[in-house]
């Protein structure tokens, strides 16, 4: 069936380290990948998108890589300062396909100061 | 430019009422989703709504429906409720033939005592 998995369900970090968040994903047709924070008590929030016809995209102090071999995704925060604690999920999506967001279930980053 | 507002926050319901969920789309935005979160577990599409109809639906029973207004805004409706719904609803807008974001809003803690 279709999903999305996180390898570790929680991540600690020292504030100012970097953090590499993974994601594996199982449906191949899918071909628009989204990361988002998630706070307590708020909705998901945008942090950073890819296409399949790209492997990686930078953003401000955020990066996603794509592994469309192994199917593979990931989210890495440079410099993690407090506020980057919340629980990051990965999704998948068909754009020309069902237009449905498929999510994991979250790792919750925890920035230690 | 306000962003997609649900109401209410927060609800009590008792297992075999049926309860409605309300959302605003992001201005410009004319589609929107619904997600049912479970504690601790990403979200899961409920279904999707354009111009008015039902466009996507995920796993979920004929006791969840809704309906879009011409104003692009939308209703969750959840009959018979059991205390299995107890979760955070969360409602997504984005705009057909744009760049594929979705735009949460902060979501409905439904709680079924």
């Amino acid at each position: 069936g279709e999903s999305v998995g996180l390898h570790l369900p929680t991540l600690s970090v020292q504030e100012g380290d970097n953090s590499i968040i993974n994601c594996a994903y199982s449906n191949s047709a899918s071909d628009y990948f989204i990361w988002y924070k998630q706070e307590s008590g708020k909705g998901p929030q945008f942090i950073i998108d890819i296409r399949s016809n790209m492997d990686k995209r930078q953003g401000q102090r955020v990066t996603v890589l794509l592994n469309k071999t192994v199917k593979h995704l990931s989210l890495q925060i440079a410099a993690t300062q407090p506020g980057d604690s919340a629980v990051y999920f990965c999704a998948e999506n068909e754009i020309q396909g069902a237009q449905k967001l498929v999510f994991g279930q979250g790792t919750r980053l925890t920035i230690n100061p | 430019d306000a962003g997609v507002t649900q109401s209410p926050t927060h609800l009590i319901k008792t297992r075999g009422q049926q309860v409605t969920l309300r959302c605003s789309p992001k201005s410009g935005h004319d589609t929107v989703s619904w997600y049912q979160q479970a504690l601790g577990q990403g979200p899961q599409f409920i279904f999707q709504y354009y111009e008015e109809e039902e466009r996507q639906r995920g796993n979920f029973p004929d006791r969840f429906s809704g309906h879009q207004f011409p104003n692009y805004s939308s209703e969750l409706n959840v009959n018979a409720l059991l205390l299995g719904d107890s979760a955070l609803y969360l409602c997504a807008s984005t705009r057909q033939g744009g760049n594929y974001g979705y735009t949460f809003g902060s979501g409905t803690r439904l709680t079924v005592v």
